[in-house]
């Protein structure tokens, strides 16, 4: 039993390139969430997906895409990367009304 | 949305003494939830607890939902139990966690 695997772990951009994070969770959870984290900010939510079909901005989304590809798998788009999304970035996922699981998180460096 | 906060900021203790971190809650919630997250970086879920208490070993957490706080316990700490404490609260159908900005713990030998 994986949890939430996160792809790749460590990545670094210049400005303006493109990427795409990759998560998938294996314990059947409907929500999925993209959190980043920065040096003394905690974890601000991206975007999340309360079920496959959908998903819904949250508190940081400017600069950002997902989809929602299946029940299991929720990526992540930086279409045009900026030194501001230098951050760390985790999944997570979970069953409505129980815990939330973390992936191990991706250190992304935007130069 | 809901705000939370966390007290203290910065936790020195020795190894062998125990602990109290707190969370603050706006607005009533139905999910609240600590986490720890170690030197690693990795975020481990240590209690889903909207109300009452419960325990896990030397931790357990306490939310009282009418007063709108939440309590995590270590007791007898440990050097493994560095790291930073998060607690995170939602409301209503919301499904997305508010998180607050942690309780840096530090355990010294």
């Amino acid at each position: 039993n994986a949890g939430v695997t996160q792809t790749p772990k460590f990545q670094v951009l210049k400005t303006g390139q493109s990427m795409t994070l990759q998560c998938a969770q294996d314990m059947n959870h409907n929500s999925m969430y993209w959190y980043r984290q920065d040096p003394g900010m905690g974890l601000r939510l991206i975007y999340y997906s309360a079920s496959e079909g959908t998903t819904d901005k949250g508190e940081v989304p400017n600069g950002y895409n997902v989809s929602r590809l299946n029940k299991r798998e929720f990526s992540l788009r930086l279409e045009s990367a900026a030194p501001s999304q230098t951050s760390v970035y985790f999944c997570a996922s979970r069953r409505t009304g129980e815990k939330l699981f973390f992936g191990s998180g991706t250190q992304l460096s935007v130069l | 949305g809901i705000q939370v906060e966390q007290s203290p900021p910065d936790l020195i203790l020795q190894e062998g003494a125990n602990s109290t971190l707190r969370c603050n809650f706006s607005d009533s919630v139905n999910n609240l939830q600590w986490f720890h997250q170690n030197p690693w970086g990795q975020l481990i879920n240590l209690f889903y607890i909207p109300s009452g208490t419960k325990q896990n070993g030397r931790l357990s957490a306490t939310t009282v939902a009418t007063e709108r706080y939440s309590l995590l316990y270590i007791s007898s700490s440990q050097t493994t139990d560095s790291g930073v404490y998060f607690c995170a609260s939602s409301k209503g159908s919301a499904r997305q966690l508010t998180f607050g900005s942690g309780t840096q713990l530090t355990v010294l030998p």
